[in-house]
């Protein structure tokens, strides 16, 4: 099946810093990503839809100029937290769709922590 | 409405028991609907999918109800193992995927 490899696994970071997070689809190829952030014990909610070679589209209440998402490649997308807060510690976590396959696989998951 | 409803449980079932849980979903457009398991602190994993009237994978039964928006799944014969949150999700196509917050299931020996 599709594999989605997503890195670090989990990243502590200092209040004000910005932290990468990389997205790959390892077997196929992905012309849309998505990322999706869940707090403890709440749904995951998708944050934005990553397009290869053009601009991401934010869900309502995301602030594209905080999470700056990049997809240069077909097999790659970034998400970057920029100048990261302790409200921005959460679970983060990207999928894509293999048009070989029903259904969406999902990345490992990154654990943001900023003290 | 909410977009996607799900009971948040925890259902506490005991082990070889059957169990079933709904989810309600809002956008009648919705053409593909999923279950997806959810350990803790992991991502989801893709149970089940069903477009039709609904999907059956050994123990594991989805089926859709369009004219009451709704989709359920049943756990036949219930392991120590199947203890996770279940989401549903509507969706499909172009867009990504509408969680519901998941219902909890723990399975007691």
């Amino acid at each position: 099946g599709a594999v989605v490899s997503q890195h670090p696994s989990w990243v502590i970071c200092k209040s004000g810093t910005s932290v990468k997070i990389e997205c790959r689809s390892l077997d196929f190829q992905a012309t849309t990503m998505f990322w999706y952030r869940q707090f403890p014990k709440q749904s995951l909610m998708l944050m934005a839809t990553s397009n290869e070679g053009s601009k991401a589209t934010y869900e309502q209440g995301v602030e594209k100029d905080k999470f700056l998402i990049n997809h240069a490649s077909l097999t790659l997308s970034t998400l970057t937290v920029t100048s990261a807060h302790p409200e921005d510690s959460s679970f983060y976590i990207c999928s894509a769709r293999d048009a070989r396959y029903y259904g969406y696989t999902f990345g490992s998951g990154t654990r943001l922590t900023v003290v | 409405r909410k977009e996607v409803e799900q009971d948040p449980g925890p259902f506490n079932v005991p082990e070889g028991a059957t169990v079933a849980f709904n989810c309600t979903y809002s956008n009648s457009a919705s053409q593909s609907f999923f279950w997806y398991r959810q350990d803790c602190r992991k991502e989801p994993k893709l149970l089940m999918s069903v477009y039709s009237s609904g999907n059956e994978d050994g123990r594991f039964t989805a089926q859709l109800n369009r004219a009451s928006q709704y989709i359920s799944l049943l756990i036949r014969d219930s392991k120590l193992s199947d203890s996770a949150t279940y989401l549903c999700a509507p969706g499909g196509g172009a867009d990504g995927l509408t969680f519901g917050k998941g219902t909890h299931l723990i399975i007691q020996p």
